[in-house]
């Protein structure tokens, strides 16, 4: 069964800069998950997709942050203008996941390295 | 929201000792607790992991324990090898709903040959 797949896996841009990053989900999977990983925390959630709707975008800082899952399969994270704090793992993940039907397992990417200088 | 504490931030033990990783939970709701270990540059992935109805689970070296009571519950590996050390991560959630865990800040294991 393929993985999450994630694009770029590393990227370097400066302050102020922009930069857009893509997730395909396991195939099936209708919940989508991006979570930011800065270096020695654990992943905090941005933002939950069932289908293409959101769940969940309490966490997400709207005003730079965007995310969208048009076709309810593939998303992208775009962050616009980046800043230093921006630099983390941006993590997707995926499950397949139905309201009320209990827990399933949640399938991470590789993650998507980012550095803001 | 949920809040979840994870002890210790690093661990440290040689080849063939236990490791104990402990985490605690804000909301009483929470029903579900998995745990991800993540290697160095690599994806998370999932363990282990226990719902509220039951106190224990076993999974060959490893093994997780849930005290509803305390809003605690912790990691048991036995019998350590290098290749477990890594980042493990705990979380909680609530099942069946919108299903959003919250992470521990993680636990970086280091096994000793």
């Amino acid at each position: 069964e393929a993985g999450v797949a994630q694009s770029p896996r590393y990227k370097i841009i400066e302050k102020r800069q922009s930069v857009a990053f893509w997730c395909n989900p396991i195939s099936g999977h209708a919940t989508l998950y991006w979570y930011q990983q800065i270096l020695g925390q654990g992943p905090k959630l941005l933002i939950q997709f069932q289908n293409n709707g959101v769940v969940d975008d309490s966490q997400l800082p709207k005003d730079r942050f965007s995310a969208e899952r048009l076709k309810g399969v593939d998303s992208t994270l775009k962050i616009q203008p980046a800043k230093l704090e921006d630099s983390a793992v941006y993590l997707c993940a995926s499950s397949f996941h139905l309201q009320g039907a209990g827990v399933n397992t949640i399938y991470f990417g590789e993650g998507s390295w980012l550095t803001v200088v | 929201g949920e809040n979840v504490e994870q002890h210790p931030s690093t661990l440290s033990v040689q080849e063939g000792d236990s490791a104990v990783i402990k985490c605690t939970y804000s909301d009483s709701a929470s029903n579900y607790f998995p745990w991800y270990k993540q290697e160095l540059g690599k994806r998370p992935q999932l363990i282990i992991d226990i719902r509220s109805n039951v106190g224990e689970k076993k999974d060959q070296r490893i093994a997780v324990t849930l005290n509803k009571t305390a809003k605690h519950f912790s990691l048991h590996i036995t019998e350590t090898q290098p290749e477990d050390s890594a980042v493990y991560f705990c979380a909680a959630s609530l099942s069946g709903g919108s299903y959003i865990p919250t992470f521990g800040r993680g636990t970086s294991l280091i096994v000793h040959p």
